[in-house]
């Protein structure tokens, strides 16, 4: 196992389209996360799961957002309606228990540029 | 929301120098991880801290703990070129879902 997988890498997408990205988590880790980062910012979290369970979901988290995790393996995070401000990279993270303390080890990201 | 401050918020030095940054908060972490990002990557961990008063090291890197739980800093010592990126503190807990990331220190180390 090589890491977090996100795919695509890049997206470019117009304003109002809907657009769906895809993590990877690390093999057995049951906890993973979506963050968002923004030029010049760090990461601001926006969801989590705990297996298939979506446990918690930042106010960032507009209803446009919707992130599933089906089997408890790879998760999915699709904005609808995508506007320019939805333009950042998002990043996935997974950690490897289930308690809070505890490192995350982050994908490459996912770039959206919406124009 | 919760904000941890990091500084410097960029630092400029000479290969081979020392450096050291550091992260306060208001609210008290229960773990805190120090990150690398490189451009268009995603945040590397370097070091994660889970007690208070820890000291860490992982190669050339050292970090440590804060007593008080609020705060944490990272050292690098006798920089390279590949030493160069934004390095960013995040904190696990306080009441907040997730990690919580400062605003990064971005190193630029000049030949």
């Amino acid at each position: 196992d090589t890491g977090v997988s996100q795919n695509p890498r890049h997206k470019i997408t117009k304003r109002g389209q809907n657009v769906t990205f895809r993590c990877d988590p690390i093999s057995e880790h049951n906890r993973l996360y979506w963050y968002r980062q923004t030029l010049g910012q760090g990461p601001e979290f926006l969801t989590y799961f705990q297996n298939e369970a979506q446990l918690e979901k930042s106010r960032l988290l507009s209803d446009r957002f919707s992130a599933e995790r089906p089997k408890g393996s790879f998760s999915t995070l699709e904005i609808q309606r995508t506007e320019q401000g939805d333009s950042a990279m998002y990043l996935c993270a997974s950690s490897p228990r289930s308690g809070l303390n505890t490192e995350a080890f982050f994908g490459q990201g996912t770039r959206l540029t919406v124009v | 929301g919760q904000q941890l401050n990091q500084s410097p918020q960029s630092m400029f030095i000479q290969e081979g120098e020392d450096v050291s940054m550091n992260c306060t908060s208001s609210s008290i972490f229960n773990t805190w991880l120090w990150y690398k990002q490189d451009p268009g990557e995603g945040p590397v961990l370097l070091i994660a801290l889970y007690k208070a008063g820890e000291l860490t090291s992982n190669g050339r890197l050292t970090a440590q703990f804060g007593i008080t739980r609020k705060d944490s800093f990272l050292n690098i010592s006798a920089s390279i070129p590949s030493d160069v990126g934004i390095y960013f503190c995040a904190g696990v807990g306080g009441g907040a879902d997730g990690l919580t990331f400062g605003k990064g220190t971005h190193l630029i180390i000049q030949p």
